[in-house]
C-alpha cells in the first residue's frame, strides 16, 4: 500500500535551516508529482510546494518563495524540503503528499512532522 | 492567493444532512472544476474525500457528495454519523501550478 513517511523535523532558531525528507513506498514514485503542505498550530492547511516527476518544474507559495527549496531523488524514492531563513510563522506540522495531477488533488498523505521555530 | 472561505463550524444530529460551503473567486473555484475535499480527525493526516468537485475515491462512503455553483463549492454529508465528526477542508486548483485551501470547518455531531 502507499506509504509516505516524513523525517527531519524539530526545533530550530529563527534564521536557521532544516531539511525535511519524505520516504515513499507502495507505488512507482518516479511517475508522480509530489507536494509539501503545512498546518500551523490550530490553523488550516496551506499548500507550499510541488515538484514534477523528473524535477523539471517546481513551484512555491508566496509565503516560502526564495527561502524553501523542494527536490527529489527518484533512485531513493524520496523527496525533500530544504528550509532556510526560518521564521516563527513557519512553525507547523509539515505533510508530504502525493499529487494526482490530472485531478489536481492530494490522494495520499504522510502522518506529518512538526517544525518549531523559536529562540 | 487568498484562502478559500469556509464556515468555522457546522453541526447536525445523527441521521440529518449537513452542507459545508467553500467560497473562492473567479481565479480558483469559479474557473476550475478541480475542487477537492479532505477530512481530518484530531492528530491525523488529512484524507481525500472528494475530487473534481463531485467524485469520490474508492472506499469513501456515498453519504459524501460535492457540488459547485459559480465561485462556491459545497460538501454535503447525508445520514450524519458520529464517525463523521472531524475537520473538513476544501481545496481548489488556482492555476499556474498553485493550490489554495480553505480555513477548515469543524463538524460536530450533536
Amino acid at each position: 500500500q502507499v506509504q509516505l513517511v516524513e523525517s527531519g523535523g524539530g526545533l530550530v532558531k529563527p534564521g536557521g535551516s532544516l531539511r525535511l525528507s519524505c520516504a515513499a513506498s507502495g507505488f512507482i514514485f518516479s511517475d508522480f508529482y509530489m507536494a509539501w503542505i503545512r498546518q500551523a498550530p490550530g490553523k488550516g492547511l496551506e499548500w507550499i510546494s510541488y515538484i514534477t516527476p523528473t524535477s523539471s518544474h517546481t513551484n512555491y507559495a508566496d509565503s516560502v518563495e526564495g527561502r524553501f527549496t523542494i527536490s527529489r531523488d527518484n533512485g531513493k524514492n524520496s523527496f525533500y524540503l530544504q528550509m532556510n531563513s526560518l521564521r516563527g510563522e513557519d512553525t507547523a506540522v509539515y505533510y508530504c503528499a502525493r499529487v494526482d495531477v490530472t485531478r489536481a488533488s492530494f490522494d495520499y498523505w504522510g502522518q506529518g512532522i512538526l517544525v518549531s521555530v523559536s529562540s | 492567493q487568498s484562502a478559500l472561505t469556509q464556515p468555522a463550524s457546522v453541526s447536525g444530529s445523527p441521521g440529518q444532512s449537513i452542507t459545508i460551503s467553500c467560497t473562492g473567486s473567479s481565479s480558483d473555484v469559479g474557473t476550475y472544476d478541480l475542487v477537492s475535499w479532505y477530512q481530518q480527525s484530531p492528530g491525523k493526516a488529512p484524507k481525500l474525500m472528494i475530487f473534481e468537485v463531485n467524485k469520490r475515491p474508492s472506499g469513501v462512503s456515498n453519504r459524501f457528495s460535492g457540488s459547485k455553483s459559480a465561485n462556491t463549492a459545497s460538501l454535503t454529508i447525508s445520514g450524519l454519523q458520529a464517525e463523521d465528526e472531524s475537520d473538513y477542508y476544501c481545496c481548489s486548483y488556482a492555476g499556474s501550478d498553485n493550490w489554495v485551501f480553505g480555513g477548515g470547518t469543524k463538524v460536530t455531531v450533536l
